[in-house]
C-alpha cells in the first residue's frame, strides 16, 4: 500500500538555524509527494509538491523538499527558520490515480525557539 | 486562487440533533472534494470522497447512513451528521481539487470544529 513515514514526533529547533522535517515514502510505481502545514485549528496549507523533474523542489514561504528516490526520502527543508515557522507539518502521498486520494503521515511538531 | 471555505467553523449541538457543514471551493470548480477527521494532535482520517453528481465514496469503517455526502454542484458539497453523539466530536476538514487545471493537489477549507453535548 501506498504510504509515508515521518519518523519524528516533534522537531525543535532555533530560530535562524535550518529546519529539517523528515518523511518517507513506500509505493508502488512513481510517488506523487506533497507536504502541507497546519495551523492551530485551520486547515491544512499546501507548501509543494513533487510529481517529476528536478529532485529538488522550491515552495512557499522559503521551504524546499528534495525527493531522494534511492532512499525513498522527501525531506522537508528551510535554510533558516522563524518563529512563525512553528506549526504542525504534514507529509502526503497519492494513493489512487482516478481521484488523487492522499494518505498523511502522522505529522510532525515544529518548534521554532526564539 | 484556490480558496476553499467551510461553514460553520464551529459548531456546538445536542445528542440526538443533526448538523450540516458546507464546503464550498471559492474560486475554481471542484470536480471532487474529501472530507476528512482530525483528533486532536493526530494526522487526519479520510472519511469519504465525493464526486459532483455521484454518491460518495466512504472508506471502510465509516457509517455513510450516519455521515452523509451530497456534492451537489462543482462548487458545494455538505457534510451531515445525523444523530450526533459525543464520540462524534472532532474536527471536520474538507478539501477540493481543482479540476479545471489538472493539479494533483488538494485545498483545504479551514475546519470546523463540532462539539457534541
Amino acid at each position: 500500500a501506498q504510504s509515508v513515514a515521518q519518523p519524528e514526533d516533534q522537531v525543535n529547533v532555533a530560530e535562524g538555524n535550518p529546519l529539517t522535517v523528515k518523511c518517507t515514502y513506500s509505493v508502488s510505481g512513481n510517488p506523487y509527494l506533497f507536504w502541507y502545514v497546519q495551523y492551530p485549528n485551520r486547515g491544512l496549507q499546501f507548501l509543494l509538491k513533487y510529481i517529476t523533474g528536478d529532485n529538488l523542489v522550491k515552495g512557499s514561504y522559503g521551504f524546499e523538499a528534495e525527493f531522494n528516490k534511492s532512499q525513498t526520502s522527501f525531506h522537508l527543508k528551510k535554510p533558516s527558520a522563524l518563529v512563525s515557522d512553528s506549526a504542525l507539518y504534514f507529509c502526503a502521498v497519492r494513493v489512487s490515480y482516478g481521484n488523487n486520494r492522499l494518505a498523511f503521515g502522522k505529522g510532525n511538531q515544529v518548534v521554532v525557539i526564539p | 486562487g484556490a480558496v476553499v471555505s467551510q461553514h460553520p467553523s464551529w459548531v456546538i449541538c445536542k445528542s440526538g440533533t443533526s448538523v450540516k457543514i458546507e464546503c464550498r471551493s471559492l474560486d475554481f470548480q471542484a470536480t471532487t472534494m474529501f472530507w476528512y477527521r482530525q483528533f486532536p494532535k493526530q494526522s487526519l482520517m479520510l472519511m469519504a470522497t465525493s464526486n459532483e453528481g455521484s454518491k460518495a465514496t466512504y472508506e471502510q469503517g465509516v457509517e455513510k447512513d450516519k455521515f452523509l455526502i451530497n456534492h451537489a454542484s462543482l462548487t458545494l458539497s455538505t457534510l451531515t451528521v445525523t444523530s450526533a453523539h459525543p464520540e462524534d466530536s472532532s474536527f471536520y476538514i474538507c478539501s477540493a481539487r481543482d479540476g479545471g487545471t489538472g493539479g494533483y493537489e488538494q485545498y483545504f477549507g479551514p475546519g470546523t470544529r463540532l462539539t457534541v453535548t
